[in-house]
């Protein structure tokens, strides 16, 4: 089956403790990126990647990093996660970048305290 | 970034009856797509059409554009309880590489 897969589903932190949620896709997609929810802000982009080792920074990329080693995986990394972070996290993958439908993780629900 | 703004914010209709969502939109666009979101889920890829389409069809749902107005409709007919979600409209413009997405319409089909 097509799909994106994220891990954690849920997941509760403490302030400052480094954490990665993963992302893998099996559709062979060149595009993927990262997108948070927050009521009232809708859905923002973090960072995306055209391909394996380009990446580059969407609307609110504080406080995030991103890497691209391999075309199927595009692990989110809080290096010191903070309590404004607390959110719902989407990962997407499509071809060739917005111009076809994205494809979405489950997501991952977030809380740092 | 630029965003799509959906009307209205909450519709609650029945079932049989055809629900319509709009979006409306600021800078030109290369195109624009329509999500759905059951309640904490995943988003799912509903539709999209490009700036040189007027009009789309998948199934029951009718996507309407209007680059001049900047404007964009989603039509469900003969709308479903499973049909109950939030629907987000998506743009995408020429320079660009992001879903700049709206805050949803949040829609609610009674039995």
């Amino acid at each position: 089956e097509a799909q994106v897969t994220q891990n954690p589903r849920y997941l509760i932190t403490v302030t400052g403790k480094k954490l990665t949620v993963t992302c893998s896709q099996n559709m062979n997609h060149e595009y993927m990126s990262w997108y948070r929810q927050d009521p009232g802000l809708g859905l923002r982009q973090i960072y995306y990647s055209m391909n394996v080792e380009v990446t580059d920074k969407g609307d609110v990329p504080e406080g995030y990093k991103v890497s691209r080693k391999e075309k199927r995986n595009f692990p989110l990394i809080l290096e010191s996660p903070s309590p404004n972070q607390t959110s719902l996290y989407f990962c997407a993958s499509s071809n060739q970048g917005a111009y076809y439908g994205y494809t979405f993780g489950s997501g991952t629900r977030l809380t740092v305290v | 970034s630029q965003q799509g703004e959906e009307d209205p914010q909450a519709l609650s209709i029945q079932e049989g009856e055809n629900a319509t969502m709009n979006c409306s939109y600021k800078t030109s666009i290369n195109n624009l797509q329509w999500y759905r979101q059951n309640s904490g889920r995943g988003l799912v890829h509903l539709i999209l059409i490009r700036s040189n389409e007027r009009e789309k069809h998948s199934g029951r749902l009718r996507v309407t554009l209007d680059t001049s107005k900047k404007s964009s409709s989603l039509l469900i007919t003969a709308s479903r309880a499973a049909d109950t979600a939030s629907y987000f409209c998506a743009t995408v413009l020429n320079s660009g590489y992001a879903l700049n997405f709206g805050k949803g319409t949040s829609l609610l089909v009674t039995p």
